[in-house]
């Protein structure tokens, strides 16, 4: 089973400053990750797939990169509404699962 | 517009099973695959399995197997989750999540989750 592990548990920014969030995975998956942004008391919403591709609707300030086992979000200047937990996802087809990381909490220092 | 619509809230009792919904657009259940994913209170999110109701194809997380089943009616374009020998464990959200055609799985549409409360 791949086990995904995100850094930091908690990032404490301002608005403004730049964002970087880490997942590594314990096996090479290629460029085969995505990040979900979730608000308090929200569904999770897609941000990046396939590591780099912008979801629809999601702003230019959010950029994904990396391949293999290290992954990076990077937000580029925070916004207040940016201040939130995100999560790493990847799908593993043999078998069929599915892992999340543990979630970066983003708060407003 | 609400695309994937989740049924209400339940509360359980330990030993018991519970039944979930997740109305979607004929669309959808026709071209996409749909994922139950949960998240317990103050918790991350944890894959329970998924379907691809036009073939009517199952996979279920290790975690849960022999103890959830999930299914769909092509008629009214609804999928269900029910997950059996409740225990306290399993009180969370449970969210319904339409996966885009990507070989990276991700889940582009999601449900307003239901929250299930296992409690004596």
């Amino acid at each position: 089973e791949i086990v995904l592990t995100q850094s930091p548990a908690t990032l404490s920014l301002s608005p403004g400053e730049r964002a970087t969030l880490s997942c590594r995975t314990s096996q090479n998956i290629g460029s085969y990750l995505n990040w979900y942004q979730q608000k308090p008391g929200r569904t999770p919403r897609l941000l990046i797939y396939d590591a780099s591709n912008r979801a629809s609707g999601v702003p230019a300030r959010f950029s994904g990169s990396g391949s293999g086992t290290d992954f990076t979000l990077t937000i580029s200047s925070l916004e207040p509404e940016d201040f939130a937990v995100y999560y790493c996802q990847q799908r593993w087809n043999w078998p069929v699962t599915y892992t999340f990381g543990q979630g970066t909490k983003l708060e407003i220092k | 517009q609400v695309q994937l619509a989740q049924s209400g809230a339940e509360v359980k009792k330990p030993g018991s099973s519970v039944k979930v919904s997740c109305k979607a657009s004929a669309d959808t259940f026709r071209s996409y695959t749909l994922s139950w994913v949960r998240q317990a209170p103050g918790q991350g999110l944890e894959w329970v399995g998924r379907i691809i109701p036009i073939v009517d194809q199952t996979s279920y997380a290790q975690k849960f197997q022999g103890r959830v089943t999930i299914a769909a009616d092509k008629i009214t374009n609804t999928a269900y989750m029910e997950l059996s020998s409740l225990r306290s464990e399993d009180t969370a959200v449970y969210y319904c999540a339409r996966e885009l055609d990507d070989s990276s799985g991700p889940f582009d549409q999601w449900g307003q989750g239901t929250l299930v409360t296992v409690s004596s």
